[in-house]
């Protein structure tokens, strides 16, 4: 069975800081990844996703993520944050059923 | 704006009430999706309709009644709610399960239920 394990619940940082947000997964299958933001009051955005190709994905808002298939990994980061970047983050992975499998999110409290 | 509406965005229902949570999408998939997002818990899926047949029931309570009467549309029927049952409920939808892997999913606003 595919699940998905992030690694912190929160992350606290301070406005300007670089911030990585872990996420490992496990799966005998080949894995789509993605990384959804959840705003306060708001639905989940798509902020970047690994299909095939290039292991290091460019998503939205300065976000990147790298994929890392000998450690099962997906980890997010961002060079420079900012107060706006303050919300849920969920890692998820595409299942051989199609079905999204999420983990249980981080949140990401960014301090001016 | 995500392509994906729903209404009411907060409902507060007693236990007793019957009352019916709305989905509309303007994306042009043909899968269509019901979430449960509790604090301090991962997003449940609920139910998945691909090409208006339901296709997944996850051990959801028969309190909770799906119907998707089009592509475009997906109802929530509830009735006879717990305390327990409030939660932010999301619907997103995608292109439909072919088969492959790729599935990227578009999420709405949710609505905020509140039982009492």
């Amino acid at each position: 069975a595919q699940s998905v394990t992030q690694l912190d619940s929160q992350v606290p940082v301070f406005e300007e800081a670089p911030v990585e947000l872990r996420c490992n997964y496990s799966s005998s299958v080949s894995v789509y990844l993605f990384w959804y933001v959840q705003y306060p009051n708001q639905g989940l955005q798509l902020l970047l996703k690994y299909l095939s190709g290039s292991t290091l994905v460019k998503g939205i808002n300065g976000f990147e993520a790298e994929f890392n298939k000998s450690q099962t990994s997906f980890h997010l980061r961002k060079p420079s944050v900012h107060i706006s970047d303050t919300a849920e983050y969920f890692c998820a992975v595409n299942s051989n059923t199609g079905k999204l499998i999420f983990g249980q999110g981080t949140t990401l409290q960014v301090k001016p | 704006e995500t392509g994906v509406t729903q209404t009411p965005r907060h409902l507060v229902m007693g236990m007793t009430n019957k009352k019916s949570l709305k989905c509309e999408q303007h994306l042009g998939h043909n899968a269509m999706y019901w979430y449960k997002q509790s604090a301090k818990k991962p997003l449940e899926l609920m139910f998945v309709y691909s090409l208006e047949e339901r296709v997944e029931n996850n051990s959801v309570p028969s309190r909770f009644s799906p119907e998707c009467p089009n592509s475009s549309h997906l109802f929530l029927h509830l009735h006879t709610l717990q305390p327990e049952d409030s939660a932010l409920y999301l619907c997103a939808s995608s292109h439909a399960l072919a088969g492959g892997l790729y599935n990227e999913q578009f999420f709405g606003p949710g609505t905020r239920l509140t039982v009492l």
